[in-house]
């Protein structure tokens, strides 16, 4: 089935510790996005990329990096220079067909920082 | 820039009756999408309905339809026929068409349950 994947669904991490988080597509779309919603909030962008090999700042790049070697894979790497990295994290792509405007979203993983 | 208000923080519904939940936008360009997601308890984020803002027909889709008007700016879901698995987030969301950027800003929900 097509769809989009994150992986792992739960991450614990040290302080002062990078982790990266893996979203994966077989939707073959070329646009993806990475989001962080945290309790009560509503989602915020991190990094987008509307093709391989380019990507761009969201609203809250800071202490994130990205990287989009090939079409299907989109990692978000946390590093330790955010401040706050405890949350929700959703990775999404877009399709636009027949004047219908989608965004697929993954099932997220949940980051704590111990 | 772009805004979305979403004013009720909760909602209360009895099965097998409607519900509306509200959302109204703020932008000043005139190409851009409207969109609810469902958001249950897992996390995952479920695409609902979509509105463009020149589509002069409201969307519906099955249970769901977007109730657009777009001279007030708002963009209310409705859902007939409300069943126990409707329990969810609600997010409201709007993409501006009309640049290279084409951002998309959610609301900060509606926490919808539905009673027996």
């Amino acid at each position: 089935d097509g769809g989009i994947t994150q992986s792992p669904k739960y991450l614990f991490r040290k302080e002062g510790q990078n982790v990266t988080l893996s979203c994966e597509q077989n939707l073959n779309h070329d646009a993806m996005y990475w989001y962080r919603q945290d309790p009560g909030q509503g989602l915020r962008l991190i990094y987008y990329s509307q093709i391989v090999n380019d990507f761009q700042k969201g609203d809250i790049a800071e202490g994130y990096s990205v990287s989009r070697e090939k079409k299907e894979s989109f990692p978000l790497t946390v590093t330790s220079a955010q401040k706050n990295p405890t949350a929700f994290y959703l990775c999404a792509s877009r399709r636009l067909a027949g004047g219908v405007d989608t965004q697929y979203f993954g099932p997220g993983t949940r980051l704590t920082v111990l | 820039a772009q805004k979305i208000t979403q004013t009720q923080p909760g909602m209360f519904v009895q099965e097998k009756e409607a519900v509306t939940l509200d959302c109204t936008y703020d932008t000043s360009d005139q190409s851009y999408g409207l969109f609810w997601y469902k958001q249950p308890s897992s996390g995952e984020m479920i695409f609902l309905i979509y509105q463009g803002s020149y589509d002069e027909q409201n969307a519906t889709e099955g249970r769901y339809s977007l109730n657009f008007q777009k001279a007030r700016k708002s963009a209310n879901l409705v859902i007939s026929a409300s069943q126990l698995g409707d329990s969810a987030m609600y997010f409201c969301a709007m993409r501006d068409l009309s640049g290279g950027y084409q951002k998309v800003t959610f609301g900060i929900g509606t926490k919808l349950q539905v009673i027996p």
